[in-house]
């Protein structure tokens, strides 16, 4: 299994300029999500998804679209680059919750993001 | 919002010698997780805690929890130079429709 990948590892991007990050798992998981993860701050939640189709904002959605066409892919659009979406960005996956809370969450390499 | 907050920030010990890192959060939760994130890597699960447990191990790992002070202890025994890295604590709640909550992390570095 080649678990949560993410591409591409490194991206700049000017102001104003759109793209996609990519994120798939082999796994199966019904629940994945976007994180960002900035120095000196844990990771904080863009968007998340219980399953293909079904897709909901996490803590700091704007500037960002996801959609969940297939339970492999989760799909990460930048829509309007800003210098304030540098960042690195990592994708995850799990079993989905339940009303017992989470599980594991299985997490891609990352994509550093720089906006200029 | 930041749920959990990892103390200290960072912590800096010799080979051989145990390490400890805190997390504490705010409100009640359903289960907390550690997990460690080696530079410039993605991050990778040690353990999770069930609000209704105390204590867990995983090998040189050990992992207790705290509900009446709101905090949790990651034990790491014998640290060898591949344990350094960040830590990270997370927290799921239905305040937070079980999202996971993430602190900010304790770097730990590990001299030989």
């Amino acid at each position: 299994n080649a678990g949560v990948t993410q591409t591409p590892k490194f991206q700049v991007l000017k102001t104003g300029q759109s793209m996609t990050l990519q994120c798939a798992q082999d796994m199966n998981h019904e629940y994945m999500s976007w994180y960002r993860q900035d120095p000196g701050m844990g990771l904080r939640l863009i968007h998340y998804s219980v399953g293909a189709g079904i897709t909901d904002q996490g803590e700091v959605p704007n500037g960002y679209n996801v959609s969940r066409s297939t339970t492999e892919d989760f799909p990460l659009r930048l829509l309007s680059a800003a210098p304030s979406q540098t960042s690195v960005y990592f994708c995850a996956s799990s079993y989905s919750y339940t009303s017992g809370g989470t599980y594991e969450q299985y997490f891609g390499p990352g994509t550093r993001l720089t906006v200029t | 919002s930041q749920q959990g907050e990892e103390d200290p920030q960072a912590l800096s010990i010799q080979e051989g010698e145990n390490a400890t890192m805190n997390c504490s959060y705010k409100t009640s939760i359903n289960n907390l997780q550690w997990y460690r994130q080696n530079s410039g890597r993605g991050l990778v699960h040690l353990i999770l805690i069930r609000s209704n447990e105390r204590e867990k191990h995983s090998g040189r790992l050990r992992v207790t929890l705290d509900t009446s002070k709101k905090s949790s202890s990651l034990l790491i025994t014998a640290s060898r130079a591949a344990d350094t890295a960040s830590y990270f604590c997370a927290t799921d709640s239905m305040d937070s429709n079980y999202q996971l909550i993430w602190g900010a992390g304790t770097k730990l570095i590990i001299k030989p």
